[in-house]
């Protein structure tokens, strides 16, 4: 059981290059999401996903595209990067509850990303 | 709408004194309410988390939270630090929206630990 892995580790890109960013789970988790991370603000919500073939946006989607062709995978794609993309990416997930909202968040170990 | 505020974005204590890391949270329904760490250059873990069962919550390596609804707080503590407590520590508030939980992060404490 891996959990959440997230490929690659880290990146280099040039501005305007696209990329996509991998997120697995294999914890047949139903709800899966992408943060970033910047210094001093915490982790934002970019898009998440209740289930293969449902996305939705969060708080900071402009300039990223999601699709869930699957249960376990999640891509983030970056269509022209831009250096204000420039963040650290952590992939999550978690079972779906039904009536609360206590179930954990899985994390995986990030994606470091620089936007030349 | 739900926000998360840590009241100090960095903190210092010697080994073997108490933690205290503080939040405060705004809700519009019964939170859940977690505590994460994150070491340097680590993926996030998590410590505890209250999901409206007792308010007193035990986590990992001694870290403990108390809710207090009245004063709508979830303190993170622990009774005496150690030089591996020191990361970044994110306190984060849950809302369930039809299928999903999002996850809204507090700005971050960083915890530094001394000889």
């Amino acid at each position: 059981n891996a959990g959440v892995t997230q490929t690659p580790k880290f990146q280099v890109l040039k501005t305007g290059q696209s990329m996509t960013l991998q997120c697995a789970q294999d914890m047949n988790h139903e709800y899966m999401s992408w943060y970033r991370q910047d210094p001093g603000m915490g982790l934002r919500l970019i898009h998440y996903s209740v289930g293969a073939g449902i996305t939705d946006q969060g708080e900071v989607p402009n300039g990223y595209n999601v699709s869930r062709s699957t249960t376990e995978d999640f891509p983030l794609r970056l269509l022209s990067a831009a250096p204000s993309q420039t963040s650290v990416y952590f992939c999550a997930s978690s079972p779906i509850t039904g009536t609360s909202g206590s179930k954990t968040q899985y994390f995986g170990p990030g994606t470091r990303l620089l936007v030349l | 709408a739900q926000s998360v505020t840590q009241l100090d974005s960095h903190v210092s204590v010697s080994e073997g004194t108490p933690v205290l890391l503080r939040c405060n949270y705004s809700s519009s329904y019964s939170p859940s309410l977690f505590w994460y760490v994150q070491h340097p250059n680590k993926g996030l873990q998590l410590l505890l988390k209250y999901t409206s069962a007792a308010t007193l919550v035990k986590g990992i390596n001694g870290f403990e939270a108390e809710f207090k609804k009245s004063e709508t707080s979830f303190h993170l503590t622990k009774p005496s630090a150690h030089m591996s407590d020191a990361a970044e520590y994110f306190c984060v508030v849950s809302l369930f929206t039809g299928g999903g939980n999002k996850l809204t992060f507090g700005t971050g404490t960083q915890l530094k630990v001394e000889l």
